[in-house]
């Protein structure tokens, strides 16, 4: 069975850094393309980055030069390293597992930029 | 970036209601699209992918169709576990992009 699980939410302030991090289990991270999409509270969701199979990346213009998504193949999980932080980044951030766009989906973990 | 236009914002259906949704892509997508379901507080779930195949599990009430620029999901008869909120999602090039979402409601 498929399962992703993240972490690493939390309160930051502006300008602050937080690492997400997704673990997942019924398949291999490093096998798979791999997304990050966003839902700012009580808006629509945003695509953010990907990571493909092999060390593609590919990010939103509005995360590019500030997050870096990662993959590490021997714990099986994926990161996402936010810096700069702003209010806007405010958003559950869930990762996702991509089969002609994503498929599975983790519960997400909310991120809170504010002072 | 290929903008994903989706109409309408919101609508009041009754339960056994046909509904249509509709979502024009800025540019060709060929058949790249996706159609998720999402419920308050839970993460989105894909009923449709390849714009007109169901996702394994999702009942046949849902179904897709289009292909170019203009996308359409439609549910034949409206269940009471189908009123949520639900989203197109081009992933033809990078960076994939939404629409921004039909909220369905209870009439």
């Amino acid at each position: 069975e498929v399962q992703l699980v993240e972490s690493g939410g939390g309160l930051v302030q502006p300008g602050g850094s937080l690492r997400l991090s997704c673990a997942a289990s019924g398949f291999t991270v490093a096998g798979n393309y791999m997304s990050w999409v966003r839902q700012a509270p009580g808006k629509g969701l945003e695509w953010v980055s990907v990571a493909y199979s092999g060390a593609g990346t590919f990010y939103a213009d509005s995360v590019k030069g500030r997050f870096t998504v990662s993959r590490d193949s021997s714990k099986n999980t994926l990161y996402l390293q936010m810096n700069s932080l702003r209010p806007e980044d405010t958003a559950v951030y869930y990762c996702a597992r991509d089969s002609t766009g994503p498929l599975d989906w983790g519960q997400g973990t909310l991120v809170t930029v504010s002072s | 970036d290929i903008q994903m236009t989706q109409s309408p914002s919101s609508l009041s259906a009754s339960v056994g209601d046909r509904v249509t949704i509709s979502c024009r892509a800025s540019q060709a997508i060929g058949n790249d699209l996706g159609w998720y379901q999402q419920k308050p507080g839970k993460a989105p779930k894909r009923l449709i992918f390849a714009a007109s195949s169901l996702q394994s599990g999702v009942p046949s009430r849902f179904s897709g169709s289009g292909s170019g620029t203009e996308f359409t999901l439609t549910i034949s008869s409206l269940q009471p576990e189908d009123f949520a909120t639900y989203y197109c999602l081009q992933h033809s090039s990078y960076p994939l992009t939404f629409g921004g979402g039909t909220k369905v409601e209870i009439k």
